[in-house]
């Protein structure tokens, strides 16, 4: 069954890089879809973005530019960097993943995934 | 995008009380609709998928329907350990969002 791990910086300052791995065992990573999730203290889940085995990225849009997701497949890992962090982007962050499904509407590719797999998240804290 | 809308925000029942959540979407997204648990302190959990089919070892108390733009998640018999937040998310299109959640306590 797969497991995820994952680590990265716990504190940083205000306008710095947040950058954090996930490390996926004991299943097929490139079946996967991977995605990033954050929830600040106290409040929900935030969906951040997504990476898929082909290194095709989706991401939330409320992050504009800051974010980038990738992935290295001969380590089995995937990573996120948020650039330009402020304290609103103190959360716990955690790794998923799901193995898609796909549709195909009027030509186009749509894929959909539920997560069933979770990271133990990383709690991130910016503060000057 | 489409937002997703739960209510209540937070409810407290008695043990063995039925529960009900609803899990509203901004535009329809077929079945395409998870609901998720999350107990003080820990990793959330998948409970229920495609809206209605429930995850392998979630107990039979649990239950989801609906379809389109409104769903429910229903708990037939509160037990204690079933105090948790649980969130709706919509998963058929990026962005993959969340419901606010619904706290679930005791009463």
């Amino acid at each position: 069954q797969v497991q995820l791990q994952q680590w990265g910086a716990g504190l940083l300052k205000p306008s710095e890089t947040l950058s954090l791995t996930c490390a996926v065992y004991g299943g097929s990573f490139s079946n996967y879809f991977w995605s990033w999730i954050r929830q600040p203290p106290g409040k929900g889940l935030e969906w951040i973005g997504e990476i898929n085995h082909s290194g095709s990225t989706n991401y939330n849009p409320s992050f504009k530019s800051r974010i980038t997701i990738s992935l290295d497949a001969s380590k089995n890992q995937f990573s996120l960097k948020l650039s330009s962090v402020t304290a609103a982007d103190t959360a716990v962050y955690y790794c998923t993943g799901g193995l898609p499904n796909m549709t195909m509407v009027r030509g186009v590719i749509n894929y959909y995934y539920y997560m069933d797999v979770w990271g133990k998240g990383t709690t991130v804290t910016v503060s000057s | 995008d489409i937002q997703m809308t739960q209510s209540p925000s937070s409810l407290s029942a008695s043990v063995g009380v039925r529960v009900t959540i609803t899990c509203r979407a901004s535009q329809a997204i077929s079945n395409y609709l998870a609901w998720y648990q999350q107990k003080p302190g820990k990793v959330p959990k998948l409970l229920i998928y495609a809206a209605s089919t429930l995850q392998s070892g979630v107990p039979s108390r649990f239950s989801g329907s609906g379809s389109g733009t409104d769903f429910t998640l229903t708990i037939s018999s509160l037990q204690p350990e079933d105090v948790a937040t649980y969130y709706c998310q919509k998963y058929n299109s990026a962005p993959r969002t969340f419901g606010q959640g619904t706290k679930v306590e005791i009463k």
